[in-house]
């Protein structure tokens, strides 16, 4: 079974500031079948990343994520103040499908 | 404008059920795959189930394997999930969640999502 692991599990940065989130697989993702989602207190998640590298619709452009096979990551180049919120990755491609990491927590400085 | 409202989350006692359902509006709700996923509390997501645009074909997550049914009413625009034999580790906000790949029944990639119903499972 293929498990993602997020690191860190806590990142405290200031707006302005880049933010580099890991997720790490314990076996190959399949074509890169990786997502990423942010999730605010009290909200839904929502769709930032597919296919490891492509940006969702409407998702600004300061998001993007890279990665192949076991290591992937998602990267915000410079921190607005709403993208503070909880950050998960997401395997579609492998077995048992649909897993996601435990989250990484984006905070203020 | 795309709309997910999932309903019919509540107290419930161990062993007992209940069925959730999601009304979807601003797409064309029958080309599409649709998904639940859950939160317990303050915790992460996990993958619970999967209807393909016509019904006729669903997956579920083994933790739910047995217990749960979905289903959709294409006519009403509405998926659902009947949930039984429940358990304390249910207990999780459910998610309704449209798939970005229409046809894709077991990738997931959830592109837009209701803001979910709370099923609190306790004697």
């Amino acid at each position: 079974e293929i498990v993602l692991t997020q690191s860190p599990g806590t990142l405290s940065l200031s707006p302005g500031e880049r933010a580099t989130l890991s997720c790490r697989a314990s076996q190959s993702v399949s074509s890169s079948y990786l997502a990423w989602y942010q999730q605010k207190p009290g909200q839904a998640p929502r769709l930032l990343i597919y296919g490891a590298s492509s940006r969702a619709t409407g998702i600004p452009d300061r998001f993007s994520g890279s990665g192949s096979g076991t290591d992937f990551t998602l990267t915000i180049s410079r921190l607005e103040p709403e993208d503070f919120a909880v950050y998960y990755c997401q395997q579609y491609g492998s077995s048992p499908p649909n897993t996601f990491g435990q989250g990484t927590r984006l905070e203020i400085k | 404008e795309v709309q997910l409202v999932e309903s019919g989350g509540g107290l419930v006692q161990p062993g007992g059920s209940l069925r959730l359902s999601c009304a979807a509006s601003g797409f064309t709700f029958s080309s599409y795959a649709m998904h639940w996923v859950r939160q317990a509390p303050g915790k992460g997501l996990e993958y619970v189930s999967a209807i393909s645009s016509n019904g006729g074909s669903t997956y579920y997550a083994n933790s739910v394997k047995g217990r749960f049914t979905i289903s959709r009413d294409n006519s009403k625009n509405t998926l659902y999930l009947q949930m039984g034999s429940l358990r304390a580790e249910d207990m999780a906000v459910y998610y309704c969640a449209r798939g970005l790949f229409k046809q894709w029944l077991v990738p997931f990639v959830g592109d837009y999502w209701g803001q979910g119903t709370l099923v609190t499972v306790s004697s």
